[in-house]
């Protein structure tokens, strides 16, 4: 399954709700994940099963999809948000998104 | 607190080989599904290879099978990645990473990683 995320660049401001999106090839059944990446960092899990957040990670994080097309959305971007952000899908075969890099104006 | 330290990477010929290593702590590291996970230079993610608990089991991306092979030792908790025939086109950084249950395949936790550097 090949995962298309858009946009690939992302410009917001603090405060902005902001949306992003992941496409896959086939049905991907929720079988998704978010990680963020901070420059010269390990990724981090946000999300998995497509909506149910990780232990630690602010409620500002959501995600939300079915089938394939799945959203990953910050309700009140923060500065230190500023990250690359992937989603990742293992329902079949194990594949990330390319990243939609998002950075704050 | 769950921590996985790998080591091994640096500078290496094309051609030649490598084994990184990945020390695990602060869980029960023989229950787990392990992986590594590798970043070419300001590229993406992208899964390498995966071992079961016990050590029974692994899986490959295609573009690694017979070259590289996953291992891993549970009295030292430690996993481990040798890499052969190594090409430029494997340089990368390396993320030993934890499945976060048998059933559910995603990456829990990860390490920092370990620069692997191929060049002549």
């Amino acid at each position: 399954i090949q995962l298309t995320q858009s946009p690939s660049l992302l410009s917001a401001s603090v405060g902005d709700r902001v949306t992003l999106s992941c496409k896959g090839s086939q049905n991907i059944n929720n079988y998704l994940a978010w990680y963020q990446q901070k420059l010269g960092e390990a990724p981090k899990l946000l999300i998995y099963k497509t909506n149910s957040l990780q232990t630690g990670i602010p409620s500002r994080f959501s995600g939300s999809g079915s089938g394939t097309d799945y959203t990953l959305t910050i309700s009140s971007l923060h500065s230190e948000d500023l990250a690359t952000y992937y989603c990742y899908q293992y329902n079949n075969g194990l594949t990330f998104g390319s990243g939609t890099k998002l950075e704050i104006k | 607190e769950v921590q996985l330290v790998e080591s091994g990477g640096g500078l290496v010929q094309p051609g030649r080989s490598m084994k990184l290593s990945c020390a695990a702590s602060g869980f029960t590291f023989n229950n787990y599904d392990m992986a590594w996970v590798c970043q070419a230079p300001k590229k993406g993610l992208e899964w390498v290879a995966t071992i079961s608990y016990d050590g029974s089991s692994t899986y490959y991306r295609d573009s690694v099978k017979g070259r590289f092979t996953i291992s891993r030792d549970n009295a030292k908790s430690t996993l481990y990645l040798q890499m052969d025939s190594l090409r430029s086109e494997d340089t990368a950084t390396y993320y030993c990473a934890r499945h976060a249950s048998p059933l559910y395949w995603y990456f829990d936790f990860w390490g920092p990683g370990t620069m692997v550097t191929v060049s002549s």
